[in-house]
């Protein structure tokens, strides 16, 4: 069964570093969001790709926040410089289109980053 | 905005009895998607189930099944004959139907313990 694929699943960095996390859809999913999920709590959306293009990155803090989908396939997240704050569960869901039926976001593993 | 809550940060059950999780949520739309998702320890999410809002019918898979209340705007998880594989943190999100944005809005979760 596909999966979506995240990449590193832990990440321990100090403040001020730079960190990119990576994702990979399951094929043909031309939808792909980031999410972030403090501990105890739900998961936020931080920004959803449709194809290549950003369709929704209201809620990414972008003074230090990027990212990217060049081919409309993988992506990556980036922080820099990463804070205190930042500390949390990042993770990656994929989904046909939901303009043509694609109701249910699959996730991947996530990746658990710890800022010291 | 829409909004998600889940009333029960903590349950518990019995291996083999019944237990359902509550969640209710507010939303001005008249056609949205909600979704109950599993999340086990250091695993990934994965739905559990899913419920199209203009569907009158509850929707069932397998032991899990939900009471989809509209004018309430009550969605609850029932989980029959439950197993000790069901032990995890449970997330009702939502999905709004229209515009370019199809972010999942979560509530907080309910940690799910069976007991043998």
């Amino acid at each position: 069964e596909a999966e979506v694929a995240q990449s590193p699943r832990y990440k321990i960095t100090e403040k001020s570093q730079a960190v990119a996390f990576w994702c990979d859809p399951i094929s043909g999913h031309a939808t792909l969001y980031w999410y972030r999920q403090i501990l105890g709590q739900g998961p936020e959306l931080l920004v959803q790709f449709q194809d290549e293009s950003v369709v929704d990155d209201s809620q990414l803090p972008k003074d230090r926040f990027s990212a990217e989908r060049l081919k409309g396939v993988d992506s990556t997240l980036k922080i820099q410089p990463a804070e205190l704050g930042d500390s949390a569960m990042y993770l990656c869901a994929s989904s046909q289109d939901p303009r043509a039926g694609g109701e249910t976001q699959y996730f991947g593993p996530g990746t658990r980053l710890l800022v010291l | 905005a829409q909004t998600v809550t889940q009333s029960q940060p903590e349950m518990s059950v019995q291996e083999a009895e019944t237990v359902t999780l509550s969640c209710t949520y507010d939303t001005s739309e008249s056609d949205y998607y909600l979704f109950w998702y599993k999340q086990p320890p250091s695993r990934q999410m994965i739905l559990v189930i899913r419920q199209e809002a203009y569907k009158q019918q509850n929707a069932t898979e397998n032991r899990f099944s939900v009471n989809f209340q509209k004018a309430a705007k009550s969605f609850s998880l029932k989980i029959s004959d439950s197993q000790l594989g069901d032990a995890a943190m449970y997330f009702c999100a939502y999905r709004g139907s229209g515009g370019s944005n199809y972010k999942l809005t979560f509530g907080k979760g309910t940690l799910l313990t069976v007991n043998p």
